[in-house]
C-alpha cells in the first residue's frame, strides 16, 4: 500500500494570511499513462470530505482561487493564499494511483 | 442534484453483520464506479471498497477483505456493503462515493465525489 504522510497534523492560522499543507507519499504517484493522481479533500466540521483539487493542481468546480496545489512524483503541497474563516476543517490529501490511500489528515483552525 | 443517502448502520455486537446500503440519484448509476470509505470516530479517512459501473470488478482494502462484500442493484441504483464478522475497530462511519466512468474493469485513477452524509456503525458488547 501507498503511504501518505501528511504535515503539520494541525495548523493555526491567521485570517488573510497563507498557508500550506504538506503531503509526501512513500513512493511515485506517476501513473503507468504519465498523469499523476493526487487530489486534496476538505472535511468541514460535521460534513463528509468534499473536493477541492485533482490531479495535484486542478481546482474542482466552484473552489475558490485562494486554494492551489504543487508538487510532482512523491511531495505534494496545498496551498491557501489568504485563510478565511469558511476554511476551516480537517485536509486530507488521497491518491487514486494504485487502488486508493488517505494521509492522516490536517486540522485547520483559524487565530 | 447528483445525491448518495446511506442507511443501514446500527449498533451491533462483535462477531455480527449488518448489511449498509447507499442510494443514489441524479445522475447515471450504472456508468460509474463506486466506493465505500471509512471513519472511526474522531480519526482519518479509510478506503474499503469499490466496484465497477457493471458490479465485475471488485476491489478490498485488506482490513476488510474476506468479511466484507461490496455490490450494487443497477436496477434500484443502490450500492451494498455486506458487513460481517465485525469487530469494535469496525466502527465508524461509512460514507458511499462516486468515482469515476468505469463500467467494467475497476480503475482507481478518478477522484471520489460527490460522497453520501454517511451511517454510522458502531460495534460493541
Amino acid at each position: 500500500d501507498i503511504v501518505l504522510t501528511q504535515t503539520p497534523l494541525s495548523l493555526s492560522a491567521t485570517p488573510g494570511q497563507p498557508a500550506s499543507i504538506s503531503c509526501k507519499s512513500g513512493q511515485s504517484l506517476v501513473s503507468s499513462d504519465g498523469r499523476t493522481y493526487l487530489y486534496w479533500y476538505l472535511q468541514k466540521p460535521g460534513q463528509p470530505p468534499q473536493l477541492l483539487l485533482y490531479e495535484v493542481s486542478n481546482r474542482f468546480s466552484g473552489v475558490p482561487v485562494r486554494f492551489s496545489g504543487s508538487g510532482s512524483g512523491t511531495d505534494f503541497t496545498l496551498k491557501i493564499s489568504r485563510v478565511e474563516a469558511e476554511d476551516v476543517g480537517i485536509y486530507y490529501c488521497m491518491q487514486s494511483t494504485a487502488l486508493h490511500t488517505f494521509g492522516q489528515g490536517t486540522k485547520l483552525e483559524i487565530k | 442534484e447528483v445525491q448518495l443517502l446511506e442507511s443501514g448502520g446500527g449498533l451491533v455486537q462483535p462477531g455480527g453483520c449488518l448489511k449498509l446500503s447507499c442510494a443514489a440519484s441524479g445522475f447515471t448509476f450504472s456508468s460509474h464506479a463506486m466506493s465505500w470509505v471509512r471513519q472511526p470516530p474522531g480519526k482519518g479517512l479509510e478506503w474499503v471498497s469499490s466496484i465497477s459501473g457493471g458490479g465485475g470488478s471488485i476491489y478490498y482494502a485488506e482490513s476488510v477483505k474476506g468479511r466484507f462484500t461490496i455490490s450494487r442493484d443497477n436496477s434500484k441504483n443502490t450500492l451494498y456493503l455486506q458487513t460481517n464478522s465485525l469487530t469494535v475497530e469496525d466502527t465508524a462511519v461509512y460514507y458511499c462515493a462516486r468515482g469515476g466512468q468505469f463500467i467494467y474493469d475497476y480503475d482507481s485513477r478518478s477522484w471520489f465525489d460527490p460522497w453520501g452524509q454517511g451511517t454510522l456503525v458502531t460495534v460493541s458488547s
